[in-house]
């Protein structure tokens, strides 16, 4: 089974930072890497699939970039409803996916 | 629009059986897959399975084979997931998501772009 390791864990950042967090698949998975926002009492939210393709209707600070192993998820100037938790997933092994263990992202 | 409207919450006792449902709305119901995720009280997302539709080929998560069964009514659009022998570590919010596929050049990635409400289950003596 491919794995996803996420980092950090956690962070805390103030309104207006940029923050970054960090995906590593086991093994290859080129460009099929997917990013999710999840708040407490909701469903997940896509954010950006095919590794940096922004959803419909996602802000533009939203970024996702890398490939092979490495993937990384950026958030320009956050802004008070971005305080969530947030999940990678793969799908390079479909029909079986997987999903990081998440990111926690606090406010300072 | 696309819609995902799942059962409600239920209780259960350890060695029960549980059935959820994911009614889908506002597109072709046979042509995207659905997908089955959980999430235990404080964890992350945990992937279970997902069900084609149209082939009625299913896929399921190492750790759940044998105890799940997702299946399907075309007639009302609906999904089911069942999960047997329930223990209490199944103590869970319930997802389904239905896919959509991204391709460029020899790339199908797969994401999930819309899902249901969720469906508490409580498994406790």
């Amino acid at each position: 089974d491919i794995q996803m390791t996420q980092s950090p864990s956690s962070l805390s950042a103030s309104v207006g930072d940029r923050v970054t967090i960090t995906c590593r698949a086991s093994q290859s998975i080129t460009s099929y890497l997917n990013w999710y926002q999840q708040k407490a009492g909701e469903a997940p939210r896509l954010l950006i699939y095919a590794a940096s393709t922004l959803q419909t209707d996602i802000p533009s600070r939203f970024s996702g970039s890398g490939s092979g192993t490495d993937f990384s998820l950026n958030i320009s100037g956050l802004q008070p409803e971005d305080f969530a938790t947030y999940y990678c997933q793969q799908t390079f092994s479909s029909p079986l996916v997987t999903f990081g263990q998440g990111t926690r992202l606090d406010i300072k | 629009q696309v819609q995902l409207v799942q059962s409600g919450a239920e209780v259960k006792k350890p060695g029960a059986s549980m059935r959820i449902s994911c009614k889908a709305s506002g597109y072709v119901f046979t042509s995207y897959h659905i997908h089955w995720v959980r999430q235990a009280p404080g964890q992350g997302l945990e992937w279970m399975g997902k069900i084609n539709p149209h082939t009625g080929g299913t896929t399921y998560a190492q750790k759940f084979q044998g105890r799940v069964t997702v299946t399907w009514d075309t007639a009302t659009a609906t999904f089911y997931m069942e999960l047997s022998s329930l223990r209490s570590e199944d103590t869970a919010v319930y997802y389904c998501a239905r896919d959509s596929i991204a391709v460029s050049g020899s790339l199908r990635v797969e994401y999930l772009p819309y899902w249901g409400q969720g469906t508490l289950v409580s498994v406790s003596s």
